[in-house]
């Protein structure tokens, strides 16, 4: 099974600033990797598949970087709507299919 | 614009089988492959297993063994079953669209295994 690591766990920041969010895969994933956010009591939406495309409606401040084992999340200016948990999850190897613990990002 | 909506108990016994039905709406499920995801705050975000309305199915290894999945295309809804429930079942259960990663979510179904 491969073991998604996402870092940091939280991380607080200002509305406005950049942020970069960190998925580790166990073992190489190429880029079959995804990224959601969720917001409390909503399910996860699916924001970038194949580690940089984006889906159906994501604004342009969302981008998605790597390949291998190393992946990216960048929010170029971060909105306050955009205060949410953030899980990748890889699809290259399965079942199972995997997804990491998430980062929370909060309010500074 | 594809609705899912999960249904079911949110109180089952341990030991018994705990059972949830996702509706389609906006989509034929014929269309789609069709997933069980559950997240809990010990485990995270979990994917269960799919199904295709061909009855093409696949399953998470660990809880392979405890799984029942069918699909009834006349209603538009797939369900899942989960045998041998213990407290570490509970959690929010999601029905999801997609196959390899999931582009539409039901709301989620909180599931508790108490007596």
């Amino acid at each position: 099974e491969i073991v998604m690591t996402q870092s940091p766990a939280a991380l607080s920041v200002s509305p406005g600033e950049r942020v970069a969010l960190s998925c580790r895969a166990s073992q190489s994933v190429k880029t079959n990797l995804a990224w959601y956010q969720q917001k409390p009591g909503q399910s996860p939406r699916l924001l970038i598949y194949d580690a940089s495309t984006r889906a159906t409606g994501i604004p342009a401040r969302f981008s998605g970087s790597g390949s291998g084992t190393e992946f990216t999340l960048t929010i170029s200016s971060l909105q306050s709507e955009d205060f949410a948990v953030y899980y990748c999850q890889q699809y290259n190897n399965w079942p199972p299919l995997t997804f990491g613990g998430g980062t929370k990002v909060e309010i500074k | 614009q594809v609705q899912l909506q999960e249904s079911g108990p949110g109180l089952v016994k341990p030991s018994e089988t705990l059972s949830l039905t996702c509706t389609v709406s906006g989509d034929s499920i014929s269309t789609h492959c069709w997933n069980w995801i559950r997240q809990s705050p010990e485990k995270g975000l979990e994917w269960i297993a799919y199904i295709y309305s061909s009855g093409n199915r696949n399953y998470t290894p660990s809880l392979k063994s405890r799984i029942t999945l069918s699909v009834d295309t006349s209603k538009n809804q797939f369900s899942l079953k989960l045998s041998s429930v213990t407290a570490a079942d509970t959690a929010v259960y999601f029905c999801a669209r997609g196959y390899s990663n999931f582009d539409s979510w039901g709301q989620g179904a909180l599931v508790t295994v108490s007596s």
